[in-house]
């Protein structure tokens, strides 16, 4: 089954230096990769989703990027800011389309 | 307009009981899932209902059961409760038109209820 790992549990970064965030995935390559954010006791929040056939994305301070021959995205927030302090999930589909599978997410904290 | 609703927010049980979530999707969203959040942990996929049909189910027990109204709201069930069970249940709704997520498709999260079982 379609395992996901994200670099690292926990991310410390100053304001203002831009955070990395490493998903690698195992077995089928994902149709799509999406990344949502998640706050302490809330639900997960839709960031980006980026296809296949797609390099690069961006929106606003986030880019993301989908490298299928490495199995892996990385997901970059410029200029980082203490609001941006949370979780950040990484998630695909499973093979028969139904569903995301999820990794454990990375916690970056920005210091001011 | 509204996001996805779910109920209770928070709830205590206790090793044995059962429970029941709900969800409410949002307006126009006719396909709900079910994920469980152990701390520390991503969400765990649980149950998919696409109009009102079962469309995928993950990898736990038969304690589990879910179903999905004609108003496309949902409630999940969960019975013999285990300590293991405690967790964050998430539930989620997409603008999906199949049974299978969408590649535009972002799914829009509850804010959860938070279950913990003595």
């Amino acid at each position: 089954s379609q395992k996901i790992e994200q670099n690292s549990e926990a991310l410390n970064i100053q304001e203002g230096k831009t955070a990395t965030l490493t998903c690698n995935y195992t077995n089928y390559s994902p149709a799509y990769l999406q990344w949502y954010r998640q706050d302490p006791g809330r639900g997960p929040v839709f960031l980006l989703l980026i296809r296949e056939n797609e390099k690069e994305k961006r929106k606003e301070r986030l880019k993301v990027t989908f490298d299928t021959t490495l199995k892996q995205s990385l997901f970059h927030i410029t200029a980082s800011q203490p609001a941006d302090s949370a979780t950040y999930l990484c998630a695909l589909p499973n093979q028969a389309g139904t569903a995301l599978i999820f990794g454990k997410g990375t916690t970056l904290s920005v210091s001011s | 307009d509204a996001g996805v609703t779910q109920s209770p927010t928070h709830l205590i049980k206790t090793r044995g009981q059962h429970v029941t979530l709900r969800c409410s999707p949002i307006s126009g969203h006719k396909s709900v899932s079910w994920y469980q959040q152990v701390l520390g942990q991503g969400p765990q996929f649980i149950f998919q209902y696409y109009e009102k049909e079962e469309r995928g189910r993950g990898n736990f027990p038969d304690r589990f059961s879910a179903r999905q109204f004609p108003n496309y709201s949902s409630e999940l069930n969960v019975n013999a409760l285990l300590l293991g069970d405690s967790a964050l249940y998430l539930c989620a709704s997409s603008l999906q038109t199949s049974g299978r997520i969408a590649n535009t498709g972002e799914l829009f999260f509850g804010e959860g209820s938070r279950l913990t079982v003595l």
